[in-house]
């Protein structure tokens, strides 16, 4: 199963609103509503920030949203703060596979 | 609190074996899903394996034949049987829930991770 296609890095300023794209295949992305995303920063483990694509789990802003066209899913941020500046990575199921994207850094100017 | 704490990382020789763990507290282990997740220096994270709360085990690719997962619900903890170790399977060990019933790739709960390290 091959990773699943993101941008090495993004960058904005406060504020400003960025997109992270992560495309897949018709055999995961594309066949399931079950993309989610993490933001890792330094050192630390992974945090779930949207799951199905589109949901947000308790405590998550509603800054972060998810979508999904055909085999490719993206994660927007809007408002960006100095304290989203991390790693996002992607992740799809894939029939009894979950396949991780390569990762995005999202460097805030 | 949920917490999984990961052990059993350290320096092995290529070919050698090692045992991880993961101990959680804070929930009931028995009714979830579980994963290894592994992420190499400086590199992203690649989904290791998958048991459920029946027993049933998934693998990637890259370690099926090589690694075992399993579980004891009765010192809640999971295991990673890993041998036949090569150097690529050099990275930090991470445990992961489940969140939600369907497996979906969603966790919402991860150890602190344990670092193996390949190497002669």
């Amino acid at each position: 199963q091959s990773a699943l296609t993101q941008p090495r890095s993004v960058s904005g300023s406060p504020g400003q609103s960025v997109t992270i794209s992560c495309t897949g295949t018709s055999g995961d992305v594309g066949a399931y509503n079950y993309v989610a995303w993490y933001q890792q920063r330094p050192g630390k483990a992974p945090k779930l920030m949207i799951y199905d694509v589109t949901e947000r789990p308790s405590g998550i802003p509603d800054r972060f949203s998810g979508s999904k066209s055909g085999n490719t899913a993206s994660l927007a941020i809007s408002g960006l703060q100095a304290e989203d500046e991390a790693d996002y990575y992607c992740c799809s199921y894939a029939s009894y596979n979950w396949v991780f994207g390569g990762g995005t850094k999202l460097t805030v100017l | 609190e949920v917490q999984l704490v990961e052990s059993g990382g350290g320096l092995v020789q290529p070919g050698g074996s090692l045992r991880l763990s993961c101990t959680v507290s804070g929930f009931t282990f028995r009714n979830y899903e579980m994963n290894w997740v592994r992420q190499a220096p400086g590199k992203g994270l690649e989904w290791v394996s998958y048991i459920g709360v029946r027993d049933v085990t998934y693998y990637a690719d890259s370690v099926r034949g090589r690694f075992t997962v399993s579980r004891d619900n009765a010192k809640n903890s999971l295991y990673l049987e890993m041998n036949r170790l090569r150097a690529e399977d050099t990275a930090v060990y991470y445990c992961a829930r489940d969140y939600g019933p369907y497996s979906s790739g969603a966790y919402d709960y991860w150890g602190q991770g344990t670092l193996v390290t390949v190497s002669s």
